[in-house]
């Protein structure tokens, strides 16, 4: 089956920096991969999602690289701010009709001022 | 715009009881999952539906029943509740575009059984 790991299980950095994030998957080649953020006591928040097709995608201070040749996913915060802190999950489809995800168990980031 | 709804946002059941989380949304969208996140585990799969009257097994079904008898509802059944279901779940919504499977949260259940 296939699997998901973020290696990371925290990271900090200070205001300003970039944050870099890395997910990896084995046993499987996905369409596509996406990004949630997820706070203390709420539910993972959409943030990205990149296609099999592309290498990198933007969105304001996020970007997010797809290499399937190293079937692995960096995800990029540049200026991190304190608002930044959360913890970030990768999900990939849980099977190939793309009709529910599988996550990986999350990188903290922790932006310190 | 509702979005996902769980109810309720906390539970404590003792070892035995039964009882059935609630995930309604409003986005007709035709898929739903729900998952357990524990410390360490990360979010995993429980059961997700496809549409009305069609449901499958995630990572760890056991212990866990679903049905779907109407688009907007998907409710998880704890038959007879276990101290190894304590856990947060969460309900999520999505569907297909050209663009992928992006899913929709609820808020979550906190669930602790004694």
């Amino acid at each position: 089956s296939q699997k998901i790991e973020q290696n990371s299980e925290a990271l900090n950095i200070q205001e300003g920096k970039t944050a870099t994030l890395t997910c990896n998957y084995t046993n499987y080649s996905p369409a596509y991969l996406q990004w949630y953020r997820q706070d203390p006591g709420r539910g993972p928040v959409f943030l990205l999602l990149i296609r099999e097709n592309e290498k990198e995608k933007r969105k304001e201070r996020l970007k997010v690289t797809f290499d399937t040749t190293l079937k692995q996913s960096l995800f990029h915060i540049t200026a991190s701010q304190p608002a930044d802190s959360a913890t970030y999950l990768c999900a990939l489809e849980a099977n190939q009709a793309g009709t529910a995800l599988i996550f990986g168990k999350g990188t903290t980031l922790s932006v310190s001022s | 715009n509702a979005g996902v709804t769980q109810t309720p946002k906390f539970q404590v059941l003792k070892t035995g009881q039964s009882m059935t989380l609630q995930c309604a949304q409003d986005m007709n969208h035709e898929y739903m999952s729900w998952y357990r996140q524990d410390p360490g585990m990360g979010l995993r799969l429980i059961h997700y539906s496809v549409g009305a009257g069609i449901t499958d097994q995630g990572e760890v079904p056991n212990g866990y029943n679903v049905s779907r008898s109407t688009t907007e509802d998907f409710p998880l059944r704890l038959l007879s509740a276990a101290p190894s279901q304590t856990s947060v779940y969460f309900c999520a919504s999505s569907a297909t575009s050209l663009w992928g499977t992006e899913a929709f949260f609820g808020q979550g259940t906190r669930l602790t059984v004694v």
